[in-house]
């Protein structure tokens, strides 16, 4: 099993709709969650961090969920702006932060 | 955005050649990181640097090696180019605790013919 798995897509939505995405971590005692974006052939940027209460952020929400091990990221009234690779991406602690990035999950916002 | 500069920003060269990416940072962040990014496998660590002089391998750091002699600059080095290195390469800093995200250069679009 993979460290941190994702759905690559693409998953393709009319602009207005209401999309989600889920990322799974295999590694229970893993500490820090984030959600990136990445447009093509730039860099990653930070989207969000995931708290364990769950956080919003405008049109953005996301939420952990410890029990099954997985994050979520939910995107409301998409924008054609939107339209990107969303990186999830976990922290499994142990002093010097090393994270293991999910290969992606595509959105495409159509008009 | 962070300030952090990487160069070059694109570079073509022949295998067996020796090949050196720079990542500058002003942000005075400790902690330092090169990535690889390829189709299918998202973005693996190469090398780490927690400090001047401090550097660990990360999950794929054969034939690489790197440098950090200032708070600023991270140098990665690939000895000798094999063309299973043509790549984009990212640098990432944080200034480190569990909760802190890591923030990426621009990257370096490298070509080994």
């Amino acid at each position: 099993r993979k460290e941190v798995e994702q759905d690559p897509g693409p998953f393709n939505v009319p602009e207005g709709a209401t999309v989600a995405f889920n990322c799974t971590y295999s590694n229970s005692a893993s500490q820090s969650f984030f959600w990136y974006r990445q447009d093509c052939r730039k860099e990653p940027k930070l989207l969000m961090s995931v708290y364990s209460s769950g956080n919003e952020d405008g049109r953005f929400t996301a939420q952990l969920n410890r029990a099954s091990q997985y994050i979520s990221l939910l995107i409301r009234d998409s924008k054609l702006s939107d339209s990107a690779t969303y990186l999830c991406v976990v922290n499994k602690g142990g002093g010097y932060q090393k994270v293991t990035f999910g290969t992606g999950t595509k959105l495409q916002v159509i008009p | 955005d962070a300030g952090i500069t990487q160069s070059p920003r694109h570079k073509v060269t022949e295998t067996g050649t020796p090949v050196t990416l720079r990542c500058h940072q002003t942000e005075n962040h400790r902690y330092m990181y090169w990535y690889r990014q390829d189709p299918g496998h998202g973005l693996r660590l190469i090398h780490y640097s927690y400090g001047v002089k401090d550097t660990d391998k990360g999950e794929v750091s054969d034939g690489y090696s790197v440098s950090r002699s200032k708070t600023e600059d991270f140098l990665l080095t690939l000895e000798s180019a094999t063309s299973s290195q043509t790549s984009v390469y990212f640098c990432a800093i944080s200034d480190g605790g569990a909760n802190q995200p890591q923030h990426f250069g621009d990257g370096t679009r490298l070509s080994i013919l």
